[in-house]
């Protein structure tokens, strides 16, 4: 039973487009991320926010944006898609403990034409 | 950005037979190491949070260690099955707000 949803779960799109990619969980955590992976490498963290209202740039510069207006919400999007942003978007949360263990969703994966 | 080292790559076994993998992280500031599952079309599933040096960790056939002074972990898979193929990452808190992953050990095990 999935406690962080993705959706879309694929989406192909072409150059140009406005896009939106929905992360929500019923876990009540506070803390939230989004990482990105493209093929054969690390997972990165582009966003990530410790509560509403609070958003941050990851350590990857991404060209993407946040929001986090409800507690269980934390969407992507990203303006104007372009090829150099095909690659797969996980969307995380964490307990407030130390060692911030995390919560994955089943992640998205772009391609854009 | 800590660099998180895994290896190896890749690795293909045969069912039955017993595995395992080294993830390298930098020993200074240590607090926490993890490692994850990776089965392909699903979320990345937690196996282990650990913490002390000396440390070893079980659940059910996937034991790891951690030596935190000399920055390794290894895990251990013993008498693989094909349901453990998957993609295993550890990862290494950076700042407290987040997890600097390595490009984790991709498992394959043939009946």
């Amino acid at each position: 039973e999935a406690d962080i949803y993705q959706t879309p779960r694929y989406l192909v799109i072409g150059t140009g487009k406005k896009i939106t990619l929905e992360c929500s969980q019923t876990m009540g955590h506070d803390k939230m991320y989004w990482y990105q992976q493209d093929p054969g490498m690390e997972l990165h963290l582009i966003h990530y926010s410790y509560g509403v209202n609070s958003t941050e740039k990851g350590d990857l510069s991404s060209e993407s944006t946040v929001s986090r207006i409800r507690t269980e919400h934390f969407p992507l999007t990203l303006e104007s898609a372009r090829p150099s942003h095909t690659s797969q978007y996980l969307c995380a949360t964490s307990t407030s403990d130390f060692y911030n263990e995390q919560f994955f969703g089943p992640g998205t994966r772009l391609t854009v034409l | 950005i800590l660099n998180v080292e895994q290896s190896p790559q890749s690795l293909h076994v045969q069912e039955g037979d017993s595995t395992n993998f080294t993830c390298s992280f930098p020993s200074s500031n240590f607090y926490a190491l993890h490692w994850y599952r990776w089965e392909t079309a699903k979320s990345p599933e937690a196996l282990f949070v650990m913490t002390l040096n000396g440390d070893e960790k079980k659940k059910g056939r996937i034991s790891a260690t951690l030596n935190t002074k000399e920055g390794y972990s290894y895990l251990y898979i013993k008498g693989s099955q094909p349901e453990d193929s998957a993609t295993y990452l550890c990862a290494f808190p950076n700042s407290g707000y987040a997890l600097n992953f390595g490009k984790g050990t991709s498992l394959l095990v043939t009946p």
